[in-house]
């Protein structure tokens, strides 16, 4: 069976500060890697993945996760975040021949 | 490219009427599309994997006989929450699969919130 850990279910941090929100999964087989972003009310957006290749993967919005496949994590990092930033993370692993489990989200609020 | 999109995007409606949600790929084809149900402040809930021209399979304990899905072209599924009780408020998000990824990522829908009074 595969599951996703989202280590944090709140992260509150200040305008420009940096930020990680970390993921855990466990799997038995090779996995496909997602994160998402929900704003209030809308559906899912896709921030980035990682499906082979290089591990550092750079997404949409300055975000970037690295894929590390001896720690089983996903960690989601930005530089500097914004104020627009403040929204549900979610982690999601797709297992080949499977489907897409969602981690259970961490809000991330942003403080100016 | 790859947008979903959800009609309506809000429903309100009476306990024991049924209603209809439709979730469309507008720039691409997808044989597969996911109906997930979201709770407030929590995860994700897969609901059932609609597949085109076939059956949906649904995940254990969501009931076949109340949520009627039907995947009758590459472009089009539909969600409908039939006999509706207030139980049955939710968000429900549907996303879908293009059919020349073969990583398998899916595009979401924005999402229908659904009041039943």
């Amino acid at each position: 069976a595969q599951s996703v850990t989202q280590l944090d279910s709140q992260v509150p941090v200040f305008e420009e500060a940096p930020v990680e929100l970390r993921c855990n999964y466990s799997s038995s087989v090779s996995v496909y890697l997602f994160w998402y972003v929900q704003y209030p009310n809308q559906g899912l957006q896709l921030l980035l993945k990682y499906l082979s290749g290089s591990t550092l993967v750079k997404g949409i919005n300055g975000f970037e996760a690295e894929f590390n496949k001896s720690q089983t994590s996903f960690h989601l990092r930005k530089p500097s975040v914004h104020i627009s930033d403040t929204a549900e993370y979610f982690c999601a692993v797709k297992p080949r021949n499977n489907d897409m489990r969602f981690g259970a989200g961490t809000r991330l609020t942003v403080k100016p | 490219g790859a947008v979903v999109s959800q009609h309506p995007s809000r429903v309100i409606c009476k306990s024991g009427t049924s209603v209809k949600i439709e979730c469309r790929s507008l720039d691409f084809q997808a044989t597969t599309m996911f109906w997930y149900r979201q709770f407030p402040k929590k995860s994700l809930m897969l609901m059932a994997t609609s597949n085109e021209g076939s059956k949906a399979t649904y995940e254990q304990g969501v009931e076949k006989d109340k949520f009627l899905i039907n995947h009758a072209s590459l472009t089009l599924s539909t969600l409908t929450v039939t006999s509706a009780h207030p139980e049955d408020s939710s968000f429900y998000i549907c996303s879908a699969r293009d059919r020349r990824e073969y990583q398998e990522t899916q595009y979401f829908g924005p999402g229908t919130r659904l009041l039943v009074l």
